[in-house]
């Protein structure tokens, strides 16, 4: 059975740390891995992982796909409380585009 | 360019009574998701429509729930003879075909 994991189910952290976001995923014929941000309304996008080692860059978001571990980490620099929301990761597989499969979330609290 | 619009945004049922939610997908998206989230779980994903096609819908619980994505129109999730258990959020999403999914504000149903 396809699942995605995500680890820590929550966390708390002041203004200016960095944190990093796990996910794993156990899924047949893997394409993509998306990390979304929800605060408390619509799930908003911030990364499609596709290839394996290529970092991708936004802001104080970065994140990257490991294949070899099924793994990827969403790291965030100089934490912010706008940053306080909760993490999702999907995985979407070659044959079922659109059925993403989404991990239970990070919740992320940072205090001023 | 608007983003995908979904109404009502709250919906408040008693048991035994239909709910009808709409999603209107972005501009020159013709690709439209239903995902569920239940209280302190992820999101899970419903059904799969293109217009006039249901494409995947093993998500979607196999009584008293229906989709449809006609010619003309929004999308609707209909929910027949409500029951406690359906109250949730449902997120609409749309995309271009085969590429990431954007997220509506969903439509939170409380059945009492």
């Amino acid at each position: 059975e396809d699942k995605v994991v995500q680890s820590p189910l929550s966390l708390v952290v002041h203004e200016g740390d960095t944190v990093t976001l796990n996910c794993s995923y156990e899924v047949t014929n893997f394409r993509s891995l998306l990390w979304y941000k929800q605060e408390k309304k619509a799930p908003t996008f911030l990364f499609m992982l596709t290839s394996s080692g290529i970092e991708k860059k936004s802001g104080r978001l970065s994140s990257i796909l490991d294949k070899k571990e099924l793994s990827s980490i969403l790291n965030i620099t100089a934490t912010q409380t706008g940053d306080s929301a909760i993490y999702l990761c999907a995985v979407v597989t070659t044959d079922s585009w659109g059925k993403f499969q989404f991990g239970a979330g990070t919740q992320v609290v940072v205090t001023p | 360019n608007a983003g995908v619009m979904q109404n009502p945004r709250h919906l408040v049922r008693r048991r035994g009574q239909e709910a009808r939610l709409r999603c209107s997908p972005m501009k020159g998206h013709s690709h439209v998701y239903w995902y569920r989230q239940l209280p302190e779980e992820g999101l899970k994903f419903m059904v799969y429509l293109q217009k006039e096609n249901i494409i995947d819908e093993s998500g979607m619980p196999k009584e008293r729930f229906s989709a449809e994505f006609p010619k003309e129109g929004p999308s609707i999730l209909r929910i027949q003879q409500v029951v406690r258990g359906d109250s949730a959020a449902y997120f609409c999403a749309s995309s271009p075909p085969g590429d990431t999914i954007y997220f509506g504000e969903g439509s939170w149903l409380t059945v009492v």
